[in-house]
């Protein structure tokens, strides 16, 4: 079936960057957008920005310009969120999630199952 | 950025009971780009709607969506023990995507 799945959950030192990757399964991840989001504990829902798997293209939060890199390869069906330069208030659950253009609309219809990362000293 | 606000931050309601969940937008939207996602504790969000009012796959009809322009409303009828979530609407009409907080519904 259709999933995306994550690496596993992170701890790292504030200043130091984290790499989290999305393997798709069950269909090509060229065909569709990948999006990026957060929730920091308790809290709601934050987009960081999404990829374009076929052509490499990205479109990036504002607020995380200059610390974020979406990048993909598509050999082995996979993308990846890099955040670099973290702070305590990085410490989130990631998610990946699929755009599927259903015509009158789009949404994410495939979620990830979310990588904790946590920002401790 | 288009700011999306969502009432009310929580909900009580019994089982049978329809809620009606509303979200408001800093700017015009055109319905094409508005979404509702489900969260439940501990899981990733599900696709309700898409398109202000299209159902996603597998979601039953007891769920509908509606609005234009600045208001947006998930109704949701004949509410189960498992409609109890977070409701989170969702805007893509102008970058950057936003989220509004979120409404939380409990099932008495």
């Amino acid at each position: 079936q259709v999933q995306l799945v994550q690496s596993g959950a992170e701890v790292k030192k504030p200043e130091a960057s984290v790499k989290v990757s999305c393997e798709a399964s069950g269909y090509t991840l060229s065909d569709h957008y990948l999006h990026w989001m957060r929730q920091a504990p308790g809290q709601g829902l934050e987009w960081m920005g999404w990829i374009n798997p076929d052509s490499g293209g990205t479109n990036y939060a504002q607020r995380f310009q200059g610390r974020v890199t979406m990048t993909r390869d598509t050999s082995i069906n996979t993308a990846y969120v890099e955040l670099s330069s973290l702070k305590f208030d990085d410490t989130a659950v990631y998610y990946c999630a699929r755009e599927v253009n259903f015509g009158p609309g789009k949404g994410m219809d495939v979620w990830g199952q979310g990588t904790t990362v946590t920002v401790s000293s | 950025e288009i700011v999306l606000t969502q009432s009310p931050g929580t909900l009580s309601l019994s089982p049978e009971e329809r809620a009606t969940l509303s979200c408001r937008a800093s700017q015009s939207l055109s319905t094409t780009y508005v979404a509702w996602y489900q969260q439940k504790p501990g899981q990733a969000p599900r696709l309700l709607m898409y398109g202000t009012s299209s159902r996603a796959t597998g979601i039953p009809d007891r769920f509908s969506g509606s609005g234009s322009g600045t208001d947006f409303t998930l109704t949701i009828s004949r509410l189960e023990p498992e409609d109890s979530a977070v409701y989170y609407c969702h805007q893509y009409a102008s970058a950057p995507n936003t989220f509004g907080l979120g409404t939380r519904l409990e099932i008495k």
